[in-house]
């Protein structure tokens, strides 16, 4: 079953444009992780907020968590067509060690 | 410092025939855990292993089964192979001590085609 759930499911932005990307969940977590994947390859690991954090910061991205809301943000700021790739949520299903992924979003950062 | 390794790259095989995929995890990492990610979806949990036991599984059939070795390397074995299993295979390691959870690491993902 899939818990994290990627709005919108599609985003098509212009180079050094702002991505926001959401994610919903549906149980508690202790932490909830962020991928990116280029074209059906391995994924890389973005960044991980834990539970009791509500914003994290690496480079270009920012995370943001509302446990409130079972809801996260993903903001990549001043975006590049490197960037071009799908992204995913993932979530320690009620503090799991698996991982339950959404089905991802897929951005297109245009030159 | 390695990362997590998979092999092969991609693989086909024929409908009933058995399958076996191979990952290494990252330097460090003891904990290695399988995905299977069809097309256009997110990845699914298969299963977990650590201490070469496996510790948890996904909503997967028994034809899915895997071994962990005393070098924290793993397999993915498939039998009966079905259309259905054509997907990325993907292996992630972690530290298991880790607390609250901590960074999956996946590999590059084993393409399954079956015909």
């Amino acid at each position: 079953s899939q818990q994290g759930e990627e709005d919108p499911q599609a985003l098509s932005i212009q180079e050094g444009e702002n991505a926001t990307m959401n994610c919903s969940y549906k149980t508690s977590i202790n932490n909830l992780q962020w991928y990116r994947q280029n074209s059906g390859r391995g994924l890389v690991h973005l960044i991980l907020i834990r539970s009791n954090e509500r914003e994290k910061h690496s480079g270009r991205l920012r995370v943001t968590l509302d446990t409130s809301k079972k809801s996260s943000s993903l903001l990549i700021t001043a975006s590049r067509a490197a960037d071009t790739a799908s992204y995913f949520c993932a979530t320690d299903e009620g503090g799991s060690e698996k991982l339950v992924f959404g089905k991802g979003m897929k951005l297109t950062v245009n030159p | 410092d390695a990362g997590v390794t998979q092999s092969p790259t991609h693989l086909i095989k024929t409908r009933g025939q058995q399958v076996t995929l191979r990952c290494s995890p990252k330097s460090g990492h003891d904990t290695v855990s399988w995905y299977q990610q069809a097309l256009g979806q997110g990845p699914q949990f298969i299963f977990q292993y650590y201490e070469e036991e496996e510790r948890q599984r996904g909503n997967f059939p028994d034809r899915f089964s895997g071994h962990q070795f005393p070098n924290y390397s793993s397999e993915l074995n498939v039998n009966a192979l079905l259309l259905g299993d054509s997907a990325l295979y993907l292996c992630a390691s972690s530290l298991r001590l880790a607390v609250l959870g901590d960074e999956q690491f996946f590999g590059p993902g084993t393409r399954l085609t079956v015909l």
